[in-house]
């Protein structure tokens, strides 16, 4: 049984700071990592992916990847109240491409 | 704009009763899928299908049909096996790697 992990949360930080948002996967043949965001009520956006050790940036967007550790991150910068959503972990191996999506982290960003 | 429409937003399903969620996609994706999401949970997948004319079982099929007659489509019916359907429902498409796309989504209850 493949499995993605995820705090729950809600993860508070305040406007302008660095959120951190943390996923661990079981799988060790796993190839492709996502995240996506999803607001209250709406359907899961895709924000990032990621396909190999190290750092990816987008933006105030930044997806860490450590396979040996089994562990996926994103960090947002200079967050901001709009960035308040729920932040899902999605991570695939290769051939079906159908990901396994962990059950989300809620983050809060406060004025 | 490309992209995939979920219709209807909002629909209710008396006891015993079939309904059909539709789902379109001009992405031209070859592979489609359906989630359902509970509060609290992560997406748990129903059917997917790579190919026209070919769907696969996902984790939680009992209960559900699905049919792939054109690229572009990829109806899901909501049969009155399934005992607890009230969920928001997200169909979503994908070239492969690279993630999905995910459609608004449709809020089913049962009344």
């Amino acid at each position: 049984q493949k499995e993605v992990e995820q705090n729950s949360g809600p993860l508070s930080v305040p406007e302008g700071a660095i959120a951190s948002l943390n996923c661990t996967y079981s799988d060790r043949g796993s190839q492709s990592f996502f995240w996506y965001r999803q607001y209250s009520g709406k359907s899961p956006e895709l924000i990032m992916s990621i396909y190999s050790n190290g750092d990816k940036e987008d933006g105030r967007f930044t997806a860490q990847l450590n396979k040996a550790s089994q562990y996926v991150s994103l960090l947002i910068r200079d967050s901001q109240p709009s960035d308040s959503a729920t932040y899902l972990c999605a991570v695939s191996s290769g051939g079906s491409y159908i990901p396994t999506f962990g059950r989300g982290t809620s983050l809060i960003v406060h004025p | 704009d490309g992209g995939i429409t979920q219709s209807p937003k909002y629909l209710f399903r008396k006891e015993g009763q079939n309904v059909t969620l539709s789902c379109e996609q001009n992405l031209n994706h070859d592979a489609m899928y359906w989630y359902r999401q509970d509060p609290g949970q992560g997406l748990r997948l129903i059917y997917y299908s790579q190919i026209v004319n070919d769907f696969q079982k996902g984790d939680i099929a009992e209960g559900y049909s699905v049919s792939r007659e054109k690229k572009e489509s990829f109806p899901l019916t909501v049969t009155s096996a399934q005992k607890n359907p009230t969920a928001f429902y997200l169909c979503a498409s994908t070239t492969g790697a690279a993630g999905y796309t995910f459609g608004s989504g449709t809020r089913l209850t049962v009344v």
